[in-house]
């Protein structure tokens, strides 16, 4: 069946420019995950969300980041006022179950955005 | 969250078993070992988990040292598709979801 998807799979923003990034996740999974991955930094968890609620758990510290569920299976990454320190391998991953027994998590081809 | 130590890169030929070790000394007895994947240009994906006894699934077998301070994921025929960098993770069951990544190891299978 379908995987987890995302678009756009390339981004090329310009800095101080807004960018969203769009992930589809597999229809019933119920926590939806956003991660960003560096070759410098390896990988780390920018925010999650569960199906009850829109606005995400955020992992991230700076404000620019923020996540919204328009739909249950529909996650949205919002990067407000990017960085060239933004550019990065942004990757989403969905999970079926909620809460601490939820052991795999599904993820998505990434989105490579490079900030100028 | 505890730490977990791999070897930067391991290689294998085609066709033979590998043995992925993992050290994770200061895990507490709550958490769960979890192995993914990540192959190139794709997204991590899942192997394997294990509390304390060993496990065997379709991909792979987890070998969980009896102190739980290590543990082996073992590929018992690596293919050329097993090339991959592989991650051990901690999950802690107490509320902890997302997923702490480290470096991992990168394999290398030769034909």
């Amino acid at each position: 069946g379908a995987g987890v998807s995302q678009s756009p799979r390339y981004k090329v923003a310009k800095r101080g420019r807004d960018v969203a990034l769009r992930c589809d996740s597999i229809s019933g999974h119920v926590t939806l995950y956003w991660y960003r991955q560096t070759l410098g930094q390896g990988s780390e968890v920018l925010t999650y969300s569960q199906s009850d609620a829109q606005r995400d758990k955020s992992g991230r510290p700076s404000g620019r980041f923020s996540a919204e569920r328009p739909e249950r299976s529909v996650s949205t990454l919002k990067i407000q006022r990017t960085e060239q320190g933004d550019s990065a391998v942004y990757l989403c991953a969905s999970s079926y179950l909620s809460g601490p027994e939820c052991y795999e998590q599904y993820f998505g081809p990434g989105t490579r955005l490079t900030v100028t | 969250d505890a730490k977990t130590t791999q070897p930067n890169s391991m290689e294998s030929n085609e066709e033979e078993p590998v043995h992925l070790p993992c050290n994770h000394s200061t895990i507490s007895g709550t958490d769960y070992i979890h192995w993914y994947r990540q192959l190139p240009s794709q997204g991590p994906e899942y192997v394997i988990h294990g509390l304390t006894s060993n496990v065997n699934n379709r991909m792979a077998s987890l070998a969980i040292a009896e102190d739980r301070k290590s543990s082996t994921l073992i590929l018992h025929r690596a293919t050329l598709r097993d090339a991959a960098v592989y991650y051990c993770i901690l999950r802690d069951r107490a509320g902890r979801r997302a997923l702490t990544f480290g470096s991992g190891t990168r394999l290398q299978v030769q034909p």
